[in-house]
């Protein structure tokens, strides 16, 4: 199926640990992003790659550190978890704006992290 | 602050009625403007992009734009339960720069 996955879906994880959230794309897409969207359901975007180069890092704790290792994946590592961290993680992606204008991104389906 | 302001809700509507989704935002820069639909638990999905000002439908949906009043709206016409979720109002800042309204939670009533 062509989609955006991440692993894991679930990620239940005590403070202090250090731990990674995988996302890969097989839509051929350039740009790919984090968001994070916390209790009160605010979206909010994080990190952004093009073509594995890091064009978008809102103000967001130097714990978490993104890594492309190519354009179809991106992933995100935490260090040091803290009670806030616990949210939803969603990763997208977007088309490179030659084959689609649009600039619309397809999320996948997300992970739920919970730090006790 | 780039900011995208939505009614949180809910947003409560008959079935059959049309339901009016507004969002504004700060940047008079913005080019494209978006509206995700998320059912509770699951994704954002794609519901409309509009660049223009004016209006644009697609079936059941017509977004608007007026970009002097810096405001997007959606209308959903013969609004079905299966409509009830939170509608996202998404805003290109430039760059590729997404910001993301609070969201309005929309429920249509049987």
């Amino acid at each position: 199926d062509t989609a955006v996955s991440q692993t894991p879906k679930y990620l239940v994880t005590q403070m202090g640990n250090d731990k990674s959230i995988k996302c890969e794309q097989n839509l051929g897409h350039d740009t790919m992003y984090w968001y994070k969207q916390d209790s009160k359901k605010f979206l909010k975007i994080m990190f952004s790659y093009n073509n594995k180069e890091l064009i978008i890092n809102e103000t967001v704790p130097n714990r978490f550190s993104p890594k492309s290792p190519d354009k179809a994946h991106l992933n995100l590592h935490i260090n040091s978890l803290e009670l806030g961290d616990s949210a939803v993680y969603f990763c997208a992606s977007s088309p490179p704006r030659w084959r689609d204008s649009t600039d619309t991104q397809y999320f996948g389906p997300g992970t739920r992290l919970t730090v006790l | 602050q780039k900011e995208v302001e939505q009614n949180s809700g809910p947003l409560s509507v008959p079935e059959g009625a049309i339901a009016s989704l507004n969002c504004t935002y700060s940047d008079r820069g913005s080019q494209s403007f978006f509206w995700y639909r998320q059912y509770s638990g699951k994704s954002p999905e794609l519901i409309m992009f509009i660049y223009s000002n004016g209006d644009k439908e697609d079936g059941r949906f017509t977004a608007q734009l007026n970009k002097a009043s810096q405001y997007v709206s959606l209308l959903i016409r013969d609004s079905q339960p299966s409509d009830s979720a939170t509608y996202l109002c998404a805003v290109n800042m430039g760059g590729q720069n997404f910001v993301f309204g609070p969201g309005t939670r929309l429920s249509v009533l049987p």
